[in-house]
């Protein structure tokens, strides 16, 4: 595998299920995201690990868990979402910040579907 | 704070032409990064050129290249000979040296006509 995997690649849940969104990452890097993109909406950051810490958490509501056990997995845990979380979840990684800017590499990305 | 402007939702242009992309920026930070990302009907969001505030040359990546103008804060993508596959989104985005997240446009829907 290479580059930035995502599992899996579509998803359709129920609003009482519990689900999780899993992220590799086979470069190296060791800061990963979350973002969160919907139909005709900007793209969200949802949540930043940097050094397996996480640093940013963009007010995103306490139905997303994000977890980040190492620096090449990351996941997100999903429950009791309601319809209007139905979007495409995509997850990246770079170096980590703080000694530059650096770009970032996707995953394909996630299109979950809550019922 | 900062803050990326995309002020073309959508583009045309012929196949074999060169199109321009606009992207503007604001920040108070004298040291960030400006990227382009492509987004295909597929998802996948793909980097394509970066940009050091302190770089004093355009960035150029095969047929992409970036027109950095720091006193206008802009930063256009330029594709040149577009070819059917460019037709995607494609999105400017900027982070900040030392900062957690980056920052992205709206994005600008490119379609290439042959």
């Amino acid at each position: 595998e290479t580059g930035v995997t995502q599992t899996p690649r579509h998803l359709v849940m129920g609003m009482t299920n519990k689900k999780s969104l899993k992220c590799e990452q086979h470069l190296g890097h060791n800061a990963m995201y979350w973002y969160k993109q919907s139909a005709k909406k900007p793209l969200e950051l949802m949540f930043v690990y940097s050094l397996e810490e996480r640093v940013e958490n963009n007010s995103v509501p306490s139905r997303f868990s994000p977890e980040c056990p190492n620096s090449s997995h990351l996941f997100l845990h999903l429950h009791t979402l309601q319809p209007e979380d139905s979007a495409l979840y995509l997850c990246a990684s770079s170096q980590a910040q703080g000694t530059g800017a650096y770009e970032q590499y996707f995953g394909p990305g996630t299109r979950l579907t809550v019922t | 704070a900062q803050k990326i402007t995309q002020t073309q939702p959508g583009m045309f242009v012929q196949e074999k032409e060169a199109v321009t992309l606009d992207c503007t920026y604001d920040t108070s930070d004298q040291s960030y990064g400006l990227f382009w990302y492509k987004q295909p009907s597929s998802g996948e969001m793909i980097f394509l050129i970066y940009q050091g505030s302190y770089d004093e040359q355009n960035a150029t990546e095969g047929r992409y290249s970036l027109n950095f103008q720091k006193a206008r804060k802009s930063a256009n993508l330029v594709i040149s000979a577009s070819q059917l596959g460019d037709s995607a989104m494609y999105f400017c985005a900027m982070k900040v040296v030392n900062a957690g997240k980056s920052t992205f446009g709206d994005g600008t829907t490119l379609t290439v006509k042959p």
